[in-house]
């Protein structure tokens, strides 16, 4: 089992509406999660950070975190043309490691 | 610019040959770390550093791979033999340890081993 599970995708969603993207852990003793987006050919760029249980709100971005189930999402609102790449699940583990997921390309088309 | 910086861009190399990355990191980030990234999948952890101090490599990386941060700034990554298999981009971040978990990382240098 990976330590950090995403589904690949694509992820396809009109514009306007909401993309919902998911990802499991597996070490429960993890205690920060994020969220990267990666353009083709470029870097990942981190979007979003969540420590506690519950939603936070950024913008069109919400990240939602339930450790009991230890599952991480990522909603966008509103999606955008522009909000096309992949987004990378990643979570501070064991050895305060940063460990990602494989990513989900999501596709927004106009 | 201030951000994380690698050299070079692209690498092309033939089976065998030994190859040398650099990453130069945000000046006042004192922890540096290496990933890799095939096409298709998120980054591999391979190694980090505080200072100049390696406090982690990847189980999985195989001892033809070496990470140096001599003097705690830059950093370079050396390749021996270098395989088909490693084929890859390789991603240099960094962060601050004082401050948000944030790693920032550099464009990545693309190895293409023929």
């Amino acid at each position: 089992q990976k330590e950090v599970e995403q589904n690949s995708g694509p992820l396809s969603v009109p514009e306007g509406a909401i993309a919902s993207l998911n990802c499991t852990y597996s070490d429960r003793g993890s205690q920060s999660f994020f969220w990267y987006r990666q353009y083709s050919g470029k870097s990942p760029e981190l979007i979003m950070s969540i420590y506690s249980n519950g939603d936070k709100e950024d913008g069109r971005f919400t990240a939602q975190l339930n450790k009991a189930s230890q599952y991480v999402s990522l909603l966008i609102r509103d999606s955008q043309p522009s909000d096309s790449a992949t987004y990378l699940c990643a979570v501070v583990g064991a050895g305060n490691m940063l460990t990602f997921g494989g990513g989900t390309r999501l596709m927004v088309k106009p | 610019d201030t951000g994380v910086s690698q050299d070079p861009r692209h690498k092309i190399t033939k089976r065998g040959q030994n190859v040398t990355f650099r990453c130069d990191p945000i000046s006042e980030h004192n922890r540096l770390y290496w990933y890799r990234q095939t096409l298709g999948q998120g980054p591999e952890f391979l190694t980090y550093f505080q200072n100049e101090a390696q406090l982690e490599k990847s189980r999985l990386l195989s001892d033809r791979f070496s990470a140096e941060r001599p003097k705690g700034s830059f950093s370079t990554l050396e390749i021996q033999r270098t395989e088909q298999g490693d084929s890859a981009m390789y991603l240099c971040a960094s962060r601050d340890t004082g401050g948000t978990e944030k790693l920032f990382f550099g464009s990545g240098t693309q190895l293409s081993v023929l």
